[in-house]
Formats: structure tokens, sequence, C-alpha cells
């Protein structure tokens, strides 16, 4: 199998506070890890691709110092939304990449997150 | 750039009545082609990878055919089970993955 897990699968915070967002690789290792972001009825848009024990790469137009993201184990990377506002307000998913696993580029998907921001 | 183009939007089926759905893309040197399968609220279920025109792919109703210009998701009989949106993505030659919007496929019992 491979199955992702995100947690929370949602949350509401209030305007300037920071959330966490984790991911974990239940059955797999997972050397790197990929951040979307999702709005209603729009395709997946990458944000930052995780790789174990390294810095995240921010896709270009995404903020670094905003979205935190660390990847501290094979089986978990964590995305911190800091000095959240009404306009992060979105559905964040991670994916992750089997280690080892060649050529192959099948990205493995967690549930989701719906965070919203008052 | 990578893009990938997903029509139509949306499609509406009696259960039973089979259709396609259409991925086309342009893509420097494509490393591979994906199908997934989203239900509201939660996050993309991998289908099928394509990595060479001429490949097909099939799981119980859904086969997946791809051309150098585009791919095509069949849906064979479909039932209500098989509604959600079904999403399209493409790996360039610089290892990132462009997803298009999908098409929202709604089966009518």
């Amino acid at each position: 199998g491979a199955v992702v897990s995100q947690h929370p699968s949602w949350v509401i915070c209030k305007s300037g506070t920071s959330v966490k967002i984790e991911c974990r690789s239940l059955d797999f290792q997972a050397t790197t890890m990929f951040w979307y972001r999702q709005f209603p009825k729009q395709s997946l848009m990458l944000m930052a691709t995780s790789n174990e024990g390294s810095k995240a790469t921010y896709e270009q137009g995404v903020e670094k110092d905003k979205f935190l993201i660390n990847h501290a184990s094979l089986t978990l990377s964590t995305l911190t939304v800091t000095s959240a506002h009404p306009e992060d307000s979105s559905f964040y998913i991670c994916s992750a990449r089997k280690s080892a696993a060649g050529d192959s580029y099948e990205q493995y998907f967690g549930p989701g997150t719906r965070l919203t921001v008052t | 750039e990578d893009q990938v183009t997903q029509s139509p939007e949306a499609l509406r089926l009696q259960e039973g009545e089979s259709s396609s759905l259409n991925c086309s893309y342009t893509v420097s040197g494509l490393r591979g082609l994906f199908w997934y399968r989203q239900d509201p609220g939660k996050g993309p279920e991998f289908l099928f990878t394509l990595y060479s025109a001429g490949e097909e792919k099939e799981k119980e109703r859904l086969k997946a055919t791809l051309t150098k210009k585009e791919s095509f998701l069949h849906i064979t009989a479909p039932k209500p089970e098989d509604s959600a949106t079904y999403l399209c993505a493409v790996r360039g030659g610089y290892q990132k993955v462009t997803f298009g919007t999908g098409t929202k496929l709604q089966v009518i019992p």
C-alpha cells in the first residue's frame, strides 16, 4: 500500500496566528514530499518540494518565510503557515513519493487539510 | 512551460452510458502522464501512469490511453460510485508535475 495521512483534517484559526499541518507516509518511506494548495474548482498548485534532511524548494511566488516546511524524517513533513491571513484560507494537500522508486514519479496524496482563517 | 488542458469541465452520464475524458498536453520531454481521481474534500487517489504513446492501462471500468498530444480516460458502463473529479497531470523534462483543472463526472442512477 501507499497511505499518506494529514493532520489536522480541518482547522480554524484567527488572523495573525500560526498553524502547523503534518503529513505522514504510514507504510512507506518518502525521501520527497510535496505540498499543494487547491482553491475551489481549480487545479492543484504546487507550493514546494520537500526533501528529507534538506531545505525545501519553493515554487515561484510562494513565500518561504510564510510557509515553513520541515522534512525531518523519511515519514514526516510539516507545513507551518505563519501569521495567517484570511487569504491563506484554502485546502492544503501533501503528497509523497516512494523512496528507491526508480524513475517512477507516482505521488500518493494525503486527504488534505481545510484551513480557514478568520 | 508545460501545460495540461482537460475537457470537458463537467460531464453528466446515465448509469451504463460509456464515455471518454480528454487530457491534452504540451510538455518538454514527457516523463510520465498521470491520472488521479479526487472525491470532494479529499486528496487525489492515484489511478494510472502512462509513459509512452500507444500505451494503455486498465482498472475495472477505467481505461487510460496515450498519444503524443493527448490522453483519454475511457469509462465503460459507469456506475454512480464513479462520480468524482478526474485529474490529469504530466511530468516533463524539468521534473515538475503539472496538473490540469480536472473533469467533474456525475453518473446518474
